[in-house]
């Protein structure tokens, strides 16, 4: 069964610090792999995208990472904002189309000043 | 430029009353459109998609149905709603950027309330 668990449920970080979000999936055959934030109330905006041959992409003080061989993914955020409290959802993709996605729960990330 | 529009924002509905969330695109044609839905505690569940005028596929199996009447316009329906059915409704279009680089762009959502 494909499935994407990401880790921790929750976590709360005071504003400027750094904090690293997992993402285990077992997803197979394996396409490519997403971050989205999605705020309370709102819907998901992507992060970024990675496919089987990238193992590291960075969108401003988001970096994501992707490890094919043990199926593994991490979500880095740098000096935190209180903007960044949300929630972010690991997407795993079978092929290229956006049918055959898998979502995680996501993450809920809260920054406190 | 792109947008989605996406309404009512909340809706709250008696059981076994019918259904209409409507969705919109402006900016693109022929889009892949998407359902989904987020219960709580839950990743996002792929409900419906259409890849043009009145090409609907399902995903899974339940009392909602989706219709495509204009190229862009999504609309997901229910002719008795359950309580069941409650839950945050997304519409989505897709932009392919190149293999294995399909891009979801989601709408602001609709939080539906069965009671």
């Amino acid at each position: 069964k494909n499935q994407v668990e990401q880790s921790p449920q929750s976590l709360i970080i005071l504003e400027g610090k750094n904090c690293t979000l997992q993402c285990n999936y077992t997803v197979s055959p394996f396409s490519n792999l997403r971050w989205y934030k999605q705020d309370t109330g709102r819907g998901p905006v992507s992060l970024t995208i990675m496919t089987f041959s990238e193992n590291t992409k960075s969108n401003g003080r988001y970096t994501a990472t992707l490890d094919a061989d043990t199926k593994q993914s991490s979500l880095h955020i740098t000096a935190s904002q209180l903007s960044d409290s949300a929630s972010y959802i690991c997407v795993v993709g079978l092929g290229g189309g956006a049918d055959g996605l898998t979502f995680g729960k996501g993450t809920h990330l809260i920054i406190q000043p | 430029s792109q947008t989605i529009h996406q309404w009512p924002a909340t809706l709250v509905q008696p059981v076994g009353s019918p259904l209409s969330l409507e969705c919109t695109v402006e900016g693109t044609s022929n889009p892949n459109l998407y359902w989904y839905r987020q219960a709580a505690g839950r990743g996002l569940q792929l409900l419906f998609y259409s890849v043009g005028i009145g090409q609907i596929s399902s995903e899974v199996p339940q009392n909602l149905s989706a219709s495509r009447p204009q190229d862009r316009q999504f609309i997901l329906s229910s002719k008795k709603l359950l309580l069941s059915d409650s839950g945050f409704y997304l519409c989505a279009w897709s932009s392919i950027l190149g293999p294995g680089r399909e891009k979801l762009f989601f709408g602001s959502g609709t939080q539906l309330s069965v009671l």
